[in-house]
């Protein structure tokens, strides 16, 4: 079973400012991560799924990072606005390309206008 | 894009009844559907794996007797919480495998209260 650890737990941020947060997972065995926005209510949107250490990601203003020999992904949003508000979920998948995704507990960001 | 419909969104049900909520992928096939709960400040956890005309294999810790999963067509799956208790109000999520090893498409999730 992956360890997946996501920091912070919560973010307040002005809008226009930009933001990161982090998620570690362990480096061995890992196939996968994927990054998920959630708002309130609704479905978790996929945002990035990448298996490549050096992978970057992007879009729109957000951008994501992965390091996979040592363990983490950055999350990036650039100008932060009040519709980016909601958590985003890191996931990681090990073994297989069908592997089981070990989430993190995510990190709330609310941008305030 | 794919589209994963979970009703109900919300239910209330009294200790020692049963619960079924339902996953239905309205634009694809979905050959593989994860449960998973999630309870509070935690993350979402996996409980059981489930493909299509087959058993579920279930995580670690997980009754299968207790959350009883059917996936007898390739556009929905079900979960049932048997004898439900106080214990098991939790949010249910449901996750289906959309195709080429990378994407899952969520469902809306189940807040279930038993009470």
């Amino acid at each position: 079973i992956l360890n997946v650890e996501q920091s912070p737990q919560s973010l307040h941020v002005q809008e226009g400012d930009s933001t990161n947060f982090t998620c570690s997972f362990p480096s061995s065995n890992f196939y996968a991560l994927h990054w998920y926005r959630w708002e309130t209510a609704k479905s978790p949107e996929a945002l990035f799924v990448m298996t490549l250490n050096g992978d970057e990601k992007k879009k729109g203003r957000i951008s994501a990072t992965l390091n996979t020999k040592e363990g983490y992904s950055y999350l990036y949003i650039k100008g932060s606005q009040p519709e980016d508000s909601a958590t985003y979920l890191c996931a990681a998948a090990g073994g297989t390309s069908y592997g089981k995704l070990t989430f993190g507990q995510g990190t709330i960001l609310t941008v305030h206008p | 894009g794919a589209v994963v419909s979970q009703h109900p969104s919300r239910v209330i049900c009294k200790s020692g009844t049963s619960v079924k909520i339902e996953c239905r992928s309205l634009d694809f096939q979905a050959t593989t559907m994860f449960w998973y709960r999630q309870f509070p400040k935690q993350s979402l956890m996996l409980m059981a794996t489930s493909n299509e005309g087959s058993k579920a294999t279930y995580e670690q810790g997980v009754e299968k007797d207790k959350f009883l999963i059917n996936h007898a067509s390739l556009t929905l799956s079900t979960l049932t919480v048997t004898s439900a208790h106080p214990e098991d109000s939790s949010f249910y999520i449901c996750s289906a495998l959309t195709g080429g090893g990378y994407g899952y498409t969520f469902g809306s999730g189940t807040r279930l209260t038993v009470v």
